[in-house]
């Protein structure tokens, strides 16, 4: 199966810029996706196709990357983006998802 | 509005199944993959398949074959899961996600299924 790779927490202050990463174990092209979690909540798809935004998503939110290395950059923060952060593959079989990187603001 | 209502939370005994659903509604349900997904207690995300309910096709990770059988009714608009042999490893909450098809815009609410005698 791919693994992802993400960091598992982060804590910035709001209004600065912060970027959460995933690395795939082998390539999934633009098959990433990011979606955003809050405690008791399902996920919320932010990004698809590793740089596409989702409607109704802000504009600070955006992706970028191919391949094996992916990231995930919100900018300026809010206090409201505290949440866990998930990155989700679909180019090999199965579907898998990171483990998620816990964003605090401070 | 596309919306995804799942069942209620099961407390079901070690050993027994359980049926969760997910009732779809402001979309063609028999043209999109529903899939499914676990979330263990503090833990990450697994896909666990999904099901065409158009033709009834279904697709699982390797993972949970023989341990999820994904099925759909047409007539309600409605998928399910059944998961059974349940020990502890089975307690999480499993979502039902759809569309369009390798990324998921909507998502149910969840449902969590405790297995404890």
């Amino acid at each position: 199966d791919t693994v992802l790779t993400q960091s598992p927490a982060l804590a910035v202050s709001p209004g600065e810029r912060v970027t959460i990463s995933c690395r795939a174990s082998e390539s999934v092209s633009t098959g990433m996706h990011w979606y955003q979690q809050k405690p008791g909540q399902q996920p919320k798809l932010l990004i698809y196709g590793a740089s596409n935004l989702e409607s109704g998503v802000p504009a600070r939110f955006s992706g970028s990357g191919s391949g094996t290395d992916f990231t995930l950059t919100i900018d300026p923060v809010e206090a409201d983006d505290t949440a866990t952060y998930f990155c989700q593959q679909s180019w090999n079989d199965p579907f898998t998802f990171g483990s998620g990187t816990k964003l605090e603001i401070k | 509005q596309v919306q995804l209502q799942q069942s209620g939370a099961e407390l079901v005994k070690p050993g027994s199944s359980v049926k969760i659903s997910c009732k779809a509604s402001g979309y063609t349900f028999t043209s999109y993959d529903m899939h499914w997904i676990k979330q263990q207690p503090g833990n990450g995300l697994e896909w666990i398949g999904w099901i065409y309910p158009g033709n009834g096709n279904t697709k699982y990770n390797q993972k949970f074959n023989g341990k999820a059988t994904l099925t759909a009714d047409k007539s309600s608009s409605t998928a399910y899961m059944q998961l059974s042999s349940l020990t502890s490893e089975d307690s999480a909450v499993y979502f039902c996600a759809s569309i369009p098809t390798d990324w998921f815009a909507y998502w149910g609410q969840g449902t969590l299924v405790t297995v404890s005698s």
